[in-house]
Protein backbone atom coordinates (compact mmCIF):
# COMPACT_ATOMS: atom_id res chain seq x y z
CA UNK A 1 0.00 0.00 0.00
CA UNK A 2 1.73 3.33 -0.84
CA UNK A 3 1.53 5.89 1.74
CA UNK A 4 3.19 8.71 3.65
CA UNK A 5 4.47 8.11 7.20
CA UNK A 6 5.18 10.39 9.86
CA UNK A 7 7.11 9.07 12.96
CA UNK A 8 6.79 9.28 15.83
CA UNK A 9 3.00 9.96 16.30
CA UNK A 10 3.96 11.90 19.58
CA UNK A 11 7.09 13.29 20.97
CA UNK A 12 8.63 15.06 23.97
CA UNK A 13 11.33 17.36 24.14
CA UNK A 14 13.10 19.57 26.75
CA UNK A 15 13.76 23.10 25.83
CA UNK A 16 16.90 24.12 24.56
CA UNK A 17 17.01 20.89 22.09
CA UNK A 18 17.13 20.06 18.74
CA UNK A 19 14.86 17.42 17.53
CA UNK A 20 13.99 15.63 14.09
CA UNK A 21 10.63 14.81 13.04
CA UNK A 22 10.94 11.99 10.35
CA UNK A 23 8.60 12.00 6.99
CA UNK A 24 8.93 8.87 4.31
CA UNK A 25 7.12 8.49 1.05
CA UNK A 26 6.07 5.61 -1.32
CA UNK A 27 4.15 7.17 -4.04
CA UNK A 28 7.28 7.81 -6.00
CA UNK A 29 5.92 11.80 -5.62
CA UNK A 30 8.28 14.54 -6.24
CA UNK A 31 7.36 17.33 -4.50
CA UNK A 32 7.04 16.78 0.11
CA UNK A 33 5.94 19.93 2.11
CA UNK A 34 5.98 20.33 5.76
CA UNK A 35 3.43 22.33 7.56
CA UNK A 36 2.57 23.45 11.53
CA UNK A 37 -0.84 23.69 12.77
CA UNK A 38 -1.67 25.41 15.84
CA UNK A 39 -5.01 24.92 17.91
CA UNK A 40 -8.12 25.64 15.85
CA UNK A 41 -5.84 26.92 13.32
CA UNK A 42 -5.18 26.45 9.31
CA UNK A 43 -2.23 24.97 8.27
CA UNK A 44 1.26 27.28 7.76
CA UNK A 45 3.80 26.25 5.65
CA UNK A 46 7.34 25.70 6.80
CA UNK A 47 9.35 24.39 3.85
CA UNK A 48 8.67 22.36 0.50
CA UNK A 49 10.87 20.65 -1.93
CA UNK A 50 9.98 19.91 -5.43
CA UNK A 51 13.15 17.72 -6.25
CA UNK A 52 16.16 15.97 -4.43
CA UNK A 53 18.83 17.85 -3.24
CA UNK A 54 16.40 21.14 -3.58
CA UNK A 55 14.07 22.95 -1.08
CA UNK A 56 12.68 26.30 -0.32
CA UNK A 57 11.52 28.41 2.67
CA UNK A 58 7.90 29.13 3.59
CA UNK A 59 6.17 31.45 5.29
CA UNK A 60 7.08 30.20 9.09
CA UNK A 61 10.99 28.71 8.06
CA UNK A 62 12.20 30.70 11.00
CA UNK A 63 14.23 28.04 13.63
CA UNK A 64 13.36 25.01 11.48
CA UNK A 65 15.79 23.32 8.96
CA UNK A 66 15.23 20.43 6.38
CA UNK A 67 17.62 18.03 4.12
CA UNK A 68 16.14 15.91 0.68
CA UNK A 69 18.75 13.91 -0.32
CA UNK A 70 16.68 11.04 -1.11
CA UNK A 71 13.39 10.88 -3.35
CA UNK A 72 11.46 9.31 -0.73
CA UNK A 73 12.47 11.50 2.91
CA UNK A 74 12.18 14.61 3.49
CA UNK A 75 13.06 14.88 7.80
CA UNK A 76 12.27 18.16 9.60
CA UNK A 77 14.68 19.40 12.34
CA UNK A 78 13.14 21.59 14.83
CA UNK A 79 15.81 23.67 16.06
CA UNK A 80 16.48 25.19 19.57
CA UNK A 81 15.82 28.67 17.69
CA UNK A 82 12.14 27.96 16.86
CA UNK A 83 10.51 29.91 19.69
CA UNK A 84 7.18 28.11 19.97
CA UNK A 85 7.99 24.73 18.94
CA UNK A 86 5.30 22.65 20.52
CA UNK A 87 2.93 22.12 17.47
CA UNK A 88 1.11 19.33 15.34
CA UNK A 89 3.50 19.38 12.36
CA UNK A 90 2.09 17.50 9.31
CA UNK A 91 4.21 16.43 5.81
CA UNK A 92 2.90 16.01 2.49
CA UNK A 93 3.83 15.04 -0.88
CA UNK A 94 1.91 15.25 -4.71
CA UNK A 95 3.27 14.88 -7.83
CA UNK A 96 4.67 18.17 -8.82
CA UNK A 97 1.56 20.25 -10.83
CA UNK A 98 -1.65 20.44 -9.84
CA UNK A 99 -2.52 17.20 -8.13
CA UNK A 100 -3.60 16.69 -4.66
CA UNK A 101 -1.80 15.96 -2.03
CA UNK A 102 -1.42 12.91 0.01
CA UNK A 103 -0.57 14.01 4.07
CA UNK A 104 0.69 11.66 6.69
CA UNK A 105 -1.21 11.53 9.86
CA UNK A 106 1.34 14.00 11.59
CA UNK A 107 3.38 14.20 14.56
CA UNK A 108 2.61 16.33 17.85
CA UNK A 109 5.39 18.14 19.40
CA UNK A 110 5.28 18.87 22.85
CA UNK A 111 8.61 20.89 24.03
CA UNK A 112 8.30 20.96 28.51
CA UNK B 1 -3.89 35.35 2.73
CA UNK B 2 -5.63 32.09 1.46
CA UNK B 3 -7.45 33.71 -0.99
CA UNK B 4 -10.92 32.19 0.07
CA UNK B 5 -13.44 32.71 1.79
CA UNK B 6 -15.55 30.02 4.00
CA UNK B 7 -18.29 30.04 7.08
CA UNK B 8 -16.14 29.52 9.93
CA UNK B 9 -19.11 26.58 10.84
CA UNK B 10 -22.39 24.37 9.52
CA UNK B 11 -24.30 22.21 10.79
CA UNK B 12 -25.92 19.12 9.10
CA UNK B 13 -29.01 16.44 10.02
CA UNK B 14 -27.27 13.13 9.44
CA UNK B 15 -28.29 11.67 6.05
CA UNK B 16 -29.18 14.67 4.94
CA UNK B 17 -27.07 16.36 2.12
CA UNK B 18 -24.67 19.40 3.21
CA UNK B 19 -23.57 22.39 0.70
CA UNK B 20 -20.52 24.01 1.98
CA UNK B 21 -19.90 27.36 0.27
CA UNK B 22 -16.72 28.87 -0.96
CA UNK B 23 -15.96 32.48 -2.46
CA UNK B 24 -12.88 32.90 -4.38
CA UNK B 25 -13.62 36.00 -6.41
CA UNK B 26 -9.81 36.63 -7.32
CA UNK B 27 -9.31 33.36 -9.07
CA UNK B 28 -7.68 33.94 -12.15
CA UNK B 29 -8.27 31.31 -15.30
CA UNK B 30 -5.42 28.43 -14.77
CA UNK B 31 -6.33 28.44 -10.81
CA UNK B 32 -7.57 24.87 -9.80
CA UNK B 33 -9.99 24.61 -6.78
CA UNK B 34 -9.11 21.86 -4.69
CA UNK B 35 -10.99 20.71 -1.77
CA UNK B 36 -9.75 18.71 1.59
CA UNK B 37 -11.16 17.92 4.90
CA UNK B 38 -9.51 17.43 8.10
CA UNK B 39 -11.09 14.57 11.18
CA UNK B 40 -9.97 15.72 14.27
CA UNK B 41 -6.19 14.34 15.29
CA UNK B 42 -5.41 13.53 11.64
CA UNK B 43 -3.85 15.37 8.66
CA UNK B 44 -5.95 16.46 5.37
CA UNK B 45 -7.53 13.82 3.16
CA UNK B 46 -8.16 15.48 -0.29
CA UNK B 47 -11.54 15.37 -1.24
CA UNK B 48 -11.95 16.98 -5.26
CA UNK B 49 -11.10 19.45 -7.03
CA UNK B 50 -11.88 21.03 -10.37
CA UNK B 51 -10.91 23.85 -13.33
CA UNK B 52 -14.57 24.80 -14.61
CA UNK B 53 -16.72 21.93 -14.70
CA UNK B 54 -18.71 20.35 -11.75
CA UNK B 55 -17.12 17.29 -10.79
CA UNK B 56 -18.17 13.98 -8.83
CA UNK B 57 -16.43 11.32 -7.26
CA UNK B 58 -17.36 8.71 -4.31
CA UNK B 59 -16.94 11.15 -1.98
CA UNK B 60 -18.46 14.07 -3.00
CA UNK B 61 -19.38 16.87 -5.99
CA UNK B 62 -17.89 20.05 -6.79
CA UNK B 63 -20.15 22.73 -7.91
CA UNK B 64 -18.39 25.92 -9.74
CA UNK B 65 -20.44 28.74 -10.97
CA UNK B 66 -19.69 29.90 -14.17
CA UNK B 67 -17.94 33.06 -13.62
CA UNK B 68 -15.55 31.02 -11.14
CA UNK B 69 -15.97 33.15 -8.48
CA UNK B 70 -17.43 30.58 -6.11
CA UNK B 71 -18.09 27.29 -5.49
CA UNK B 72 -19.50 24.80 -3.38
CA UNK B 73 -18.58 21.33 -2.58
CA UNK B 74 -22.20 19.02 -1.82
CA UNK B 75 -21.63 15.68 0.15
CA UNK B 76 -24.76 14.14 -0.82
CA UNK B 77 -25.82 12.48 2.28
CA UNK B 78 -24.05 13.42 5.60
CA UNK B 79 -22.66 10.74 7.95
CA UNK B 80 -21.48 11.32 11.35
CA UNK B 81 -17.61 10.31 9.85
CA UNK B 82 -18.27 13.59 7.39
CA UNK B 83 -17.98 15.65 10.67
CA UNK B 84 -14.33 17.76 10.08
CA UNK B 85 -12.85 21.10 9.07
CA UNK B 86 -13.22 21.27 5.60
CA UNK B 87 -10.91 23.35 3.51
CA UNK B 88 -11.23 25.44 0.14
CA UNK B 89 -7.96 26.07 -1.75
CA UNK B 90 -6.62 27.69 -4.69
CA UNK B 91 -4.02 25.96 -6.39
CA UNK B 92 -2.09 28.65 -7.63
CA UNK B 93 1.04 27.02 -10.63
CA UNK B 94 3.22 24.89 -8.62
CA UNK B 95 3.32 26.79 -5.30
CA UNK B 96 2.45 25.03 -2.23
CA UNK B 97 -1.47 24.84 -1.26
CA UNK B 98 -2.32 27.73 1.17
CA UNK B 99 -4.37 26.47 3.87
CA UNK B 100 -7.50 28.82 5.44
CA UNK B 101 -9.12 28.35 8.62
CA UNK B 102 -11.98 26.25 6.84
CA UNK B 103 -15.25 25.31 8.18
CA UNK B 104 -16.05 23.25 10.49
CA UNK B 105 -19.07 20.64 10.08
CA UNK B 106 -20.77 19.45 12.70
CA UNK B 107 -23.72 16.15 12.16
CA UNK B 108 -26.38 15.71 14.17
CA UNK B 109 -27.91 12.01 14.37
Amino acid sequence: DGGITQSPKYLFRKEGQNVTLSCEQNLNHDAMYWYRQDPGQGLRLIYYSQIVNDFQKGDIAEGYSVSREKKESFPLTVTSAQKNPTAFYLCASSTVGRQGYTFGSGTRLTVV
Amino acid sequence: DAKTTQPNSMESNEEEPVHLPCNHSTISGTDYIHWYRQLPSQGPEYVIHGLTSNVNNRMASLAIAEDRKSSTLILHRATLRDAAVYYCILSIGNTPLVFGKGTRLSVIA
